[in-house]
C-alpha cells in the first residue's frame, strides 16, 4: 500500500522567495511519484514526476524536486515564487514497475500556496 | 488537440437521486481513470478502465459503477445519492494502463452538489 503526507496544508511566501513544499511517502515498493497542480475551478496538471531514474526532476514553470529514499521525501522546490503559482499542490505516489498493474494514484491532501506581493 | 473533455461541468442532485457523468479521453488514449474530489481534500481513486475492462476499483459502495465504451469514451454512475457524494469528480486518461507508460492527464471536473 502506498500513501503520502504532505507537510502544511497552506503556504505562503513572498514574490520572489523560495517555494518549498513538502511530501513524505510510504510505499511497499519502489515507487512512483508525482507533483501536480490545481488551479481554482480547474483539473490537475503534471509538473514533474519521478520514476526510478534522476533522483532530481525538473518540471514545468521553473519547479524540481528531489527524490531521498533514506527520508522517504520528494519535497517540490521553486529558487523564485511569482504570482501565477499561487495554487494548491499535490503530491500523490503510484506503484512501480510489475507493481504497477494500473494507474492508481494516492493523493496527499494538498498544500495551498499563495503568494505575496 | 482537445484535452479530457467531461460532462456536465456542474450539476445539482437530490438525495436518492441517480447521475451519470461523461468523460471523453485524449484521442489514442486507452485508459480511463475517475477520481472523487472533496472540497479541501486530495482526490480518491474510484475506478480505472484499460481497453474496455475495469483494471483497479478504490474503496467506493457498489452505488459506484463505471464502463468503458469502445470509443474508450466512458461514465460514471452514482445511485442513491447521499449528502457526501457532494464532490469534484475528476476524469483523467492515458495512453496506456500504469503509470510507466506515460503521463495521466486530467480533466476539469464535474461538480456534484447533492441537496
Amino acid at each position: 500500500a502506498q500513501s503520502v503526507t504532505q507537510l502544511g496544508s497552506h503556504v505562503s511566501v513572498s514574490e520572489g522567495a523560495l517555494v518549498l513544499l513538502r511530501c513524505n511517502y510510504s510505499s511497499s515498493v519502489p515507487p512512483y511519484l508525482f507533483w501536480y497542480v490545481q488551479y481554482p475551478n480547474q483539473g490537475l496538471q503534471l509538473l514533474l514526476k519521478y520514476t526510478s531514474a534522476a533522483t532530481l526532476v525538473k518540471g514545468i514553470n521553473g519547479f524540481e524536486a528531489e527524490f531521498k529514499k533514506s527520508e522517504t521525501s520528494f519535497h517540490l522546490t521553486k529558487p523564485s515564487a511569482h504570482m501565477s503559482d499561487a495554487a494548491e499542490y499535490f503530491c500523490a505516489v503510484s506503484a512501480s514497475g510489475s507493481g504497477g498493474s494500473n494507474y492508481k494514484l494516492t493523493f496527499g491532501k494538498g498544500t495551498l500556496l499563495t503568494v505575496n506581493p | 488537440d482537445a484535452g479530457v473533455t467531461q460532462s456536465p461541468t456542474h450539476l445539482i442532485k437530490t438525495r436518492g437521486q441517480h447521475v451519470t457523468l461523461r468523460c471523453s479521453p485524449i484521442s489514442g488514449h486507452k485508459s480511463v481513470s475517475w477520481y472523487q474530489q472533496v472540497l479541501g481534500q486530495g482526490p480518491q481513486f474510484i475506478f480505472q478502465y484499460y481497453e474496455k475492462e475495469e483494471r483497479g476499483r478504490g474503496n467506493f459502495p457498489d452505488r459506484f459503477s463505471a464502463r468503458q465504451f469502445p470509443n474508450y469514451s466512458s461514465e460514471l454512475n452514482v445511485n442513491a445519492l447521499l449528502l457526501g457524494d457532494s464532490a469534484l469528480y475528476l476524469c483523467a486518461s492515458s495512453w496506456g494502463q500504469g503509470a510507466n507508460t506515460g503521463e495521466l492527464f486530467f480533466g476539469e471536473g464535474s461538480r456534484l452538489t447533492v441537496l
